[in-house]
């Protein structure tokens, strides 16, 4: 159960976009349709941004979008704003009802 | 409104034992798979352990295997994880998460556990 692999951190003006990818193995990532993102401020709980991927819960803005390719998924945040500024992490299900995250990614919006 | 609750979390020594709960409310709590999450201090999150409906089916993340057991009271709407044989390395704010398919999509606001001496 190896940690998936995010950039340590990541930084955009407001109105920018950035990405934030996850790197697996095949056994995760590329083997199932099954990654979540999730954004958390400093003291606070994790809050769920999408998952299955690409899907939104209620209640999240559509600049927060999910895609995948091969062993890697992408979280992308459009139209920055100082809210965002927050840490994110990627999980996936990596079978037999297990699941592994990645290390995470700061996001500061300068 | 979902809310989960946690509670237990304080300071033990290594090779101690401690056992920490989760109160859920707003959801058929027994309809639903329920996870454990950790958080060490300055660090990502990491998958402890989770549990089917009816408490049959339990899964581990391999740090805890064998130390840590999860169990839930559906008639209490009460999520647990009975820790033991504590290290350092547990030191961490524990989470309690609902499940949305094979996604966590309600989290606690967490139980601080210090293992320290």
């Amino acid at each position: 159960q190896s940690a998936l692999t995010q950039p340590r951190s990541v930084s955009g003006s407001p109105g920018q976009s950035v990405t934030i990818s996850c790197t697996g193995t095949s056994s995760d990532v590329g083997g199932y349709n099954y990654v979540s993102w999730y954004q958390q401020h400093p003291g606070k709980a994790p809050k769920l941004l999408i998952y299955d991927v690409t899907k939104w819960p209620s209640g999240v803005p559509d600049r927060f979008s999910g895609s995948k390719s091969g062993n890697t998924a992408s979280l992308t945040i459009s139209g920055l704003q100082a809210e965002d500024e927050a840490d994110y992490y990627c999980c996936s299900w990596a079978g037999r009802n297990t699941w592994v995250f990645g290390g995470g990614t700061k996001l500061s919006v300068l | 409104e979902v809310q989960l609750v946690e509670s237990g979390g304080g300071l033990v020594q290594p090779g101690g034992s401690l056992r920490l709960s989760c109160a859920a409310s707003g959801f058929t709590f027994s309809d639903i798979w329920m996870s454990w999450v950790r958080q060490a201090p300055g660090k990502g999150l990491e998958w402890v352990a989770n549990i089917n409906q009816d408490g049959s089916m339990k899964n581990y993340g391999d740090s805890v295997k064998g130390r840590f057991t999860i169990s839930r009271d559906n008639a209490k709407n009460s999520l647990y994880l009975q820790m033991s044989s504590l290290r350092a390395e547990d030191t961490a704010v524990y989470y309690c998460a609902k499940y949305l398919g094979r996604n966590f999509d309600y989290w606690g606001q967490g139980t601080l556990v210090t293992v320290s001496s």
